[in-house]
Order: C-alpha cells, then structure tokens, then sequence
C-alpha cells in the first residue's frame, strides 16, 4: 500500500539545538521523496527533492537523508532557530502513477 | 520565484452556495494541482490540470469541479457548498513531475 509515515507527531525544542525528523514510506515503485516546511496558516515550501541515487541532500540548516534500501529518510535541522517552528512534510512520488502521496507531517515548535 | 497566488485567505460561505477559489502563478507552469487539508491528513489531491482545458480527477473529487480557461489559471468551484467542505484548500504548481511544487498560501474555507 502506497503510504507515508511520519514520527514523531509533534516535537518541542529549546532554541540553538539539533533534531532529527523521521519519515518510513511503502510507496512502490519510488521516484523522489521531498521534504516540506510549512508554516501555520501557510502553503509547504519545499526544502529538499531527493532521488533514488542521492543519499544526502543538504539546505543550509536542513539536511535530508535517503535510504532507498530501508525506504527510510529523515531531516536533520542544526543549531535551530525560533523561526524553524513548524509543520514539516514528507512527499514521496509513486514512480508509476507519479501521484505524490504526503505524509501527515512532524509539527515541530522551537522554543526560546 | 514563482508565485502561487490564491485569491482568498479566508472565506466563509453558506451551505448550498456555489463558491469559487482562484488560483493564479505566474512562471508558465503547464501542472497545476488543487488540494484540500484537514487535521491529521495528509494533503489530498481534489484535481489536477496538465494544460489548458485539460482536467484529471484526483483522489476526492466529489462534490468539487474545475476550470482551467488560461494556462496561468486554474480555479476550483465547489457546485454546493456543505459543511464537510470546510478546510484548507492549497494550490499548486509546478514545472514537470521532476521539479517541485510551488504551492499558494491556501484559502481557508468555512462553510456554515
């Protein structure tokens, strides 16, 4: 079943430390998984688009990581800042269908 | 940067009123995309366009129909408005299937 999954669910930070968000997927046959941030009451900017060869993507402060094998990725955010506060959403592209399934996102909220 | 721009932040309507939500970008994407997002969902596919005049249903269709007259266009009309229609409705775009959306700021919808 083509499926995304996020964890955690929600996540609470002090300012100035690091986190790592996780994201499982079933989706088959792959084609990109991209990371999405998006603020409260906005649309997702995307962070990051990976491929089944990239393994390491980085965007400043974000670096996004892929495991094809494991079907696992994760986005690491360094020395965060108040304005990281957010959702973030992983996207990954059926590679048949090329319909983007979305996951249900990892609310993060960084905290002074 | 491309610019996604949905007509309305916010919107509240009556039951059975027909309401249109207007999405302009203006980079001369040939994809454009309509979803809509609730709490503890992931973002769902209402429809898409490819090209002008051209028009897919997504995963939920039902109850909502679509126009797309001018490539930079593309708007979404709910025939009657019912109350399992409040949520946030999303916009986007994008280049091909291998680039990323551009998604709009979103309208949120309530219908009473």
């Amino acid at each position: 079943k083509n499926q995304v999954e996020q964890s955690p669910q929600s996540l609470i930070i002090l300012e100035g430390k690091n986190c790592t968000l996780q994201c499982n997927y079933t989706v088959s046959p792959f084609s990109n998984l991209r990371w999405y941030k998006q603020d409260t009451g906005r649309g997702p900017v995307s962070l990051t688009i990976m491929t089944f060869s990239e393994n390491t993507k980085s965007n400043g402060r974000y670096t996004a990581t892929l495991d094809a094998d494991t079907k696992q990725s994760s986005l690491h955010i360094t020395a965060s800042q108040l304005s990281d506060s957010a959702s973030y959403i992983c996207v990954v592209r059926n590679g048949a269908t090329n319909k983007l399934i979305f996951g249900t996102g990892t609310l993060l909220a960084v905290q002074p | 940067d491309v610019k996604v721009t949905q007509s309305s932040r916010y919107l509240v309507k009556r039951t059975g009123e027909k309401v249109f939500l207007e999405c302009v970008q203006d980079m001369d994407h040939e994809n454009m995309f309509w979803y809509r997002q609730d709490p503890g969902l992931g973002l769902r596919l209402i429809y898409f366009s490819y090209d002008v005049k051209m028009k897919e249903k997504g995963d939920i269709p039902e109850g909502y129909s679509v126009s797309r007259e001018k490539k930079e266009r593309f708007s979404l009309i709910l025939e009657s408005a019912s109350t399992n229609q409040t949520s946030m409705y999303l916009c986007a775009s994008s280049f091909d299937s291998n680039y990323g959306y551009t998604f709009g700021s979103g309208t949120r919808l309530t219908v009473v």
